[in-house]
């Protein structure tokens, strides 16, 4: 399809194992976001790419998690030692211009339901 | 980080009743602000991005206003309809990035 692809799109792990989550974004797409939301929250800033560049990645709540985009295009979200903190979507976005362009809307995929047990 | 609220947290509504709901957001920095809706095991999908102080946007029965001085835009729906239920998240964009509120969620009734 045209749009943002995740996957997987459920995910079940158990603490302390490790999980990487896959963002397939729009074709030619610059820039790429990743977002956390939790139960009754809305989705959390994680980090974001402008091609292969990790621009920011001031939302990463611990150095257990780690992402990357090594060709500018597919990106993959890896979170070591899983807590039970971190069982959420994970939600990936892509827009066709520079990150820091206010006024671009984000293409959003279907989200990673993770849980840990 | 900014400071992002949205109300109500849910809301009912009747099929073919008219409803407005409110997010409040930081005035000062401002460069835009995004709303999108959410539909249950579906992807968040973009409604509007606003940038002007005392912009209207319209998309169909959906509306939205934004007034940047006092920092805060209304969404509208004029006759809701089933396929109208869905969580509505707005996002200002400020430190080069979208600060999500915790969404509306709306149910419409039929």
């Amino acid at each position: 399809g045209a749009g943002v692809s995740q996957s997987p799109r459920y995910k079940v792990a158990k603490r302390g194992q490790d999980v990487a989550l896959r963002c397939d974004p729009i074709s030619g797409h610059v820039s790429l976001f990743w977002y956390q939301q939790a139960l009754g929250q809305g989705p959390e800033f994680l980090t974001y790419f402008q091609n292969e560049a990790q621009l920011d990645k001031s939302g990463l709540p611990s150095d257990r998690f780690f992402a990357e985009r090594p060709e500018g295009s597919v990106s993959t979200l890896k979170i070591q030692r899983t807590q039970q903190e971190d069982s959420a979507v994970y939600l990936c976005a892509s827009s066709p211009r520079n990150p820091t362009e206010s006024n671009q809307p984000q293409h959003f995929g279907d989200g990673t339901r993770l849980s840990i047990l | 980080i900014l400071n992002v609220e949205q109300s109500p947290q849910s809301l009912h509504v009747q099929e073919g009743d008219s409803t407005n709901f409110t997010c409040s957001f930081p005035s000062s920095n401002f460069y835009a602000l995004h709303w999108y809706r959410w539909e249950t095991a579906k992807s968040p999908e973009a409604l509007f991005v606003m940038t002007l102080n005392g912009d209207e946007k319209k998309k169909g029965r959906i509306s939205a206003t934004l007034n940047t001085k006092e920092g805060y835009s209304y969404l509208y729906i004029k006759g809701s309809q089933p396929e109208d239920s869905a969580t509505y998240l707005c996002a200002p964009f400020g430190n080069e990035k979208l600060t999500f509120g915790t969404g509306t969620r709306l149910t419409i009734i039929p």
